[in-house]
């Protein structure tokens, strides 16, 4: 069965540290894993895309990983700023399918940084 | 989310009503998605439509629940004799090819909640 699981479900860290989100997945074949970001009420913005043959992508302050063999993610994110304060969702997109129903959705790791 | 627009951002209904949601995707973007997000709970896929074409809608159910992308103008889900459960965010996403792989640019949703 194809899924899609993130951990923790939430984190809270003082503003400045570092944080590491994981992301699993059974998605199979693969194609591609993304990260996005969703701030309360508002809809999901893409940070990263990652396919096979990457391991590591960055955008600013935020590191994705991939370990394909491992079916692995994790998102870094450094230096964190309170605007970090979200929720962040991996998601995996299968080779076959059509359209959009061979993305699967994590549920999620709700981010608070505090002062 | 600049490009994928969503309206009304929130919509009461009572029970028993009809609910309209509305999304103009993106310039250039001829594919449309669409999401439904429970609170706590990841996105889950509804429907995939291209101009005047339902694609896929495996994940829209089979009563009350229709779409539509017209030649002229927005995608609409329409939500027949609406009921508590259909409370949720829904969200509309478009990209410029149908391929999952494409980046899909979401809108910030429509918040539907039922009397």
């Amino acid at each position: 069965k194809n899924q899609v699981e993130q951990s923790p479900q939430s984190l809270i860290i003082l503003e400045g540290k570092n944080c590491t989100l994981q992301c699993n997945y059974t998605v199979s074949p693969f194609s591609n894993l993304r990260w996005y970001k969703q701030d309360t009420g508002r809809g999901p913005v893409s940070l990263t895309i990652m396919t096979f043959s990457e391991n590591t992508k960055s955008n600013g302050r935020y590191t994705a990983t991939l370990d394909a063999d491992t079916k692995q993610s994790s998102l870094h994110i450094t230096a964190s700023q309170l605007s970090d304060s979200a929720s962040y969702i991996c998601v995996v997109s299968a080779l076959k399918g059509t359209g959009a129903n061979n993305l699967f959705f994590g549920t999620g790791t709700r981010l608070t940084v505090i002062p | 989310n600049a490009g994928v627009m969503q309206n009304p951002r929130h919509l009461v209904r009572r029970r028993g009503q009809e609910a309209r949601l509305r999304c103009s995707p993106m310039k250039g973007h001829s594919h449309v998605y669409w999401y439904r997000q429970l609170p706590e709970e990841g996105l889950k896929f509804m429907v995939y439509l291209q101009k005047e074409n339902i694609i896929d809608e495996s994940g829209m159910p089979k009563e009350r629940f229709s779409a539509e992308f017209p030649k002229e103008g927005p995608s609409i889900l329409r939500i027949q004799q609406v009921v508590r459960g259909d409370s949720a965010a829904y969200f509309c996403a478009s990209s410029p090819q149908g391929q999952g792989a494409q980046p899909q640019h979401f809108g910030d949703g429509t918040r539907l909640s039922i009397l």
